[in-house]
């Protein structure tokens, strides 16, 4: 079955830099695109980025755009979002998700928190 | 337009019959997709490509759409379908994906 475990969450300050992480499994990875959706504590859900299946293209939200960086790993089955200049506004669980046959977001990890706090 | 617009809260009597829309102008070009996700869990689908229901999802959910609204509709709402549920389409330039702000549903 379909996995997408994210780790690399944690508490920083404005400015700063961290890079999340999402192991995936149950499928295989070099087939689909995958994408990073954030939900700050109490609101909706937000798409951040895209990457293709093959790593070629890549699109962000704007208000992320110049700041994040989406890769992949395809010998680890990974997927990256390198956050840079991080502002207060970014707190947000961040959710690692597959693309499925239709370009719909299909799977789901559980997410993983991150504060941007003085 | 990118933006997809939703009621904030809608509620339904246990058994009876309820519809969540969704109005974006991009649903005249793209699918929609239909998620649930109840406090503390991570979103789950529960229509693709606008009619679609993946594998698990029972047949009470399901999708319809006309012009740039598409509509989620839950026959017979059970207790469980208590949850935030979120449409989902391209924007216009079809690269970037859009969420609508959520419906909060309430079985009474």
């Amino acid at each position: 079955q379909v996995q997408l475990v994210e780790s690399g969450g944690g508490v920083v300050q404005p400015g700063r830099s961290l890079r999340l992480s999402c192991a995936a499994s149950g499928f295989t990875f070099s087939n689909y695109g995958m994408h990073w959706v954030r939900q700050a504590p109490g609101k909706g859900l937000e798409w951040v980025a895209v990457i293709s299946f093959d790593g070629s293209n890549k699109h962000y939200v704007d208000s992320v755009k110049g700041r994040f960086i989406i890769s992949r790993d395809y010998s680890k089955n990974t997927l990256y979002l390198q956050m840079n200049s991080l502002r207060t506004e970014d707190t947000a669980v961040y959710h690692c998700a597959k693309d499925g046959s239709l370009g719909e977001i299909d799977y789901w990890g559980q997410g993983t928190l991150v504060s941007v706090s003085s | 337009s990118s933006e997809l617009t939703q009621d904030p809260a809608v509620s339904v009597a246990l058994g009876q019959t309820v519809r969540i829309t969704c109005q974006g102008d991009s649903l005249r070009t793209y699918y929609a997709n239909w998620y649930q996700q109840k406090p503390g869990q991570a979103p789950v689908l529960v229509i693709y490509g606008r009619v679609n229901r993946p594998s698990g999802i029972p047949d009470r959910f399901s999708g319809s759409s006309s012009g740039n609204t598409a509509s989620l509709t839950i026959t017979g709402a059970q207790a469980e379908d208590e949850a935030d549920y979120y449409c989902s389409s391209r924007d216009s330039s079809g690269d970037h994906r859009v969420f609508g702000g959520g419906t909060k549903l309430t079985v009474l």
